[in-house]
């Protein structure tokens, strides 16, 4: 039972637009999300991250949404540039003792063309 | 060093036979964590250790066992390794306790069972 879907394989934008990736969840016990980037042939880095008492977190190019009611995230990349072509985990994690651990998505790849 | 090593980069291996990757980290961090990646799965816990001594079983333990004598190192042991190990195999590591902090990913390691 997959606790943190991203529904979306691959994604292709155009260099300067919007990229939106989603990323929905079922266990409403996660209370932090985070955004990991990946290269090829390199290890996931940590992107951005937001817990479930903001509804927003913003980093630069990054900006991160959350609807708890909804159990949905997303993460908005604007612009988007050809840098950014990558694969992009999101991930979850508990309360308490389940602070430790985080639960990934099965990634979206960002393709973005200039 | 610097970060989270992983070795070896790549390694070709028949079926039954006996590997240990190592991941070693200079962050002082207390909890390390093993993950294989696999296409259209994501990332998958197999294994985590919240400090040295002690070790825990992921998603997905089986035909898997880690040992965690100090804080630095994070070995994980296919005793008879089968092909559906086959997979890229990533260690991290994060600082506990701590609020949400993100987990540092080494540069993985691709197993290939034959």
């Amino acid at each position: 039972d997959q606790q943190v879907k991203q529904n979306s394989p691959s994604l292709s934008v155009q260099e300067g637009r919007i990229s939106i990736l989603n990323c929905d969840y079922t266990n409403s016990m996660f209370d932090y999300f985070l955004w990991y980037k990946k290269y090829p042939a390199e290890g996931p880095t940590f992107l951005i991250s937001i817990s479930s008492i903001k509804d927003k977190n913003e980093d630069g190019r990054f900006t991160v949404f959350l609807n708890k009611s909804a159990k949905h995230l997303s993460l908005h990349i604007v612009p988007s540039q050809p840098g950014d072509s990558a694969v992009y985990f999101c991930a979850a994690s508990g309360q308490g003792g389940a602070t430790n651990k985080l639960i990934f998505g099965t990634g979206t790849l960002l393709a973005v063309q200039p | 060093i610097a970060g989270i090593t992983q070795a070896p980069t790549s390694q070709i291996l028949a079926a039954g036979r006996r590997m240990t990757l190592r991941c070693t980290q200079d962050m002082r961090h207390n909890a390390m964590y093993w993950y294989r990646q696999d296409l259209g799965l994501g990332l998958r816990l197999i294994h985590y250790s919240n400090t040295a001594g002690t070790t825990g079983k992921g998603e997905v333990p089986d035909g898997y066992s880690v040992s965690r004598a100090n804080t630095d190192d994070f070995p994980l042991t296919l005793a008879s390794a089968v092909p559906s190990q086959t997979s890229v195999y990533f260690c991290a590591s994060k600082t506990l306790p701590g609020a949400h902090n993100e987990q540092f990913f080494g540069p993985g390691t691709r197993l290939t069972v034959l």
